[in-house]
């Protein structure tokens, strides 16, 4: 069984640029969150995905949007990247939307300058 | 009503030691209390939770106590070792209180054991 792996594990973008973050949910897993976590703080939910159809949104923008694949792997795009979008970006893969348990990739670390 | 609100900032215990964590939280919609531990460069890896139907739970030299009336819960590390170094976040999340899944995270606490 392979755990939830992410990519690119660096990026860096200047503002105003696009990007896309990657990422493979833990086998068998068919719903995923992307959390951002800025430098020493904790990780704010961004989205959630189940089955391919966005289920539930945190205080994000439009500009932060995601995909959820068929085989449950998923993106997350920013467009129009701010300085404060430099962060730490998570996903996080569960078993089921009714199971609380979440595990979490290694993260994309996106720098902005 | 969304926040989780976590003490202290940073923690430093002696190896042998033990390490004590605290979060409180006002939505009594929770129902599902994480902690999960991070190293630095990685993601956090969960490390117990527990359910509002028990007062604590323990695996290992990690137990969790659980107040629902105070709605406040703690984590303890027995016998802190220097590789138990690393910022601790505790979380919640409910049906009620805004979906399954969707992690209210604390600020975390970082914790130096020395040796």
């Amino acid at each position: 069984e392979t755990g939830v792996t992410q990519s690119p594990t660096h990026l860096i973008k200047t503002r105003g640029q696009q990007v896309t973050l990657r990422c493979s949910s833990q086998s068998g897993h068919n719903t995923v969150s992307w959390y951002q976590q800025a430098l020493g703080q904790g990780p704010q939910f961004i989205f959630q995905y189940y089955r391919e159809e966005e289920n539930g949104r945190g205080n994000f923008p439009p500009r932060f949007s995601g995909l959820q694949f068929p085989n449950y792997s998923s993106e997350l795009n920013v467009n129009a990247l701010e300085l404060d979008d430099s962060a730490l970006y998570l996903c996080a893969s569960s078993f089921d939307l009714f199971m609380d348990e979440q595990y979490f990739g290694p993260g994309t670390r996106l720098t902005v300058t | 009503q969304q926040q989780v609100k976590q003490s202290p900032q940073s923690l430093i215990v002696q190896k042998g030691g033990i390490s004590i964590i605290n979060c409180a939280y006002e939505n009594t919609a929770f129902d599902y209390f994480p902690w999960y531990q991070q190293f630095p460069g990685k993601g956090p890896a969960l490390l117990i939770a527990i359910r509002p139907d028990v007062s604590e739970k323990k695996e290992g030299r990690f137990t969790i106590s659980f107040n629902k009336s105070a709605k406040q819960f703690s984590l303890h590390i027995m016998d802190s070792q220097p590789g138990d170094s690393a910022t601790y976040f505790c979380a919640a999340s409910g049906q009620g209180a805004g979906g399954y899944n969707k992690l209210i995270f604390g600020a975390g606490t970082r914790l130096a054991v020395h040796p």
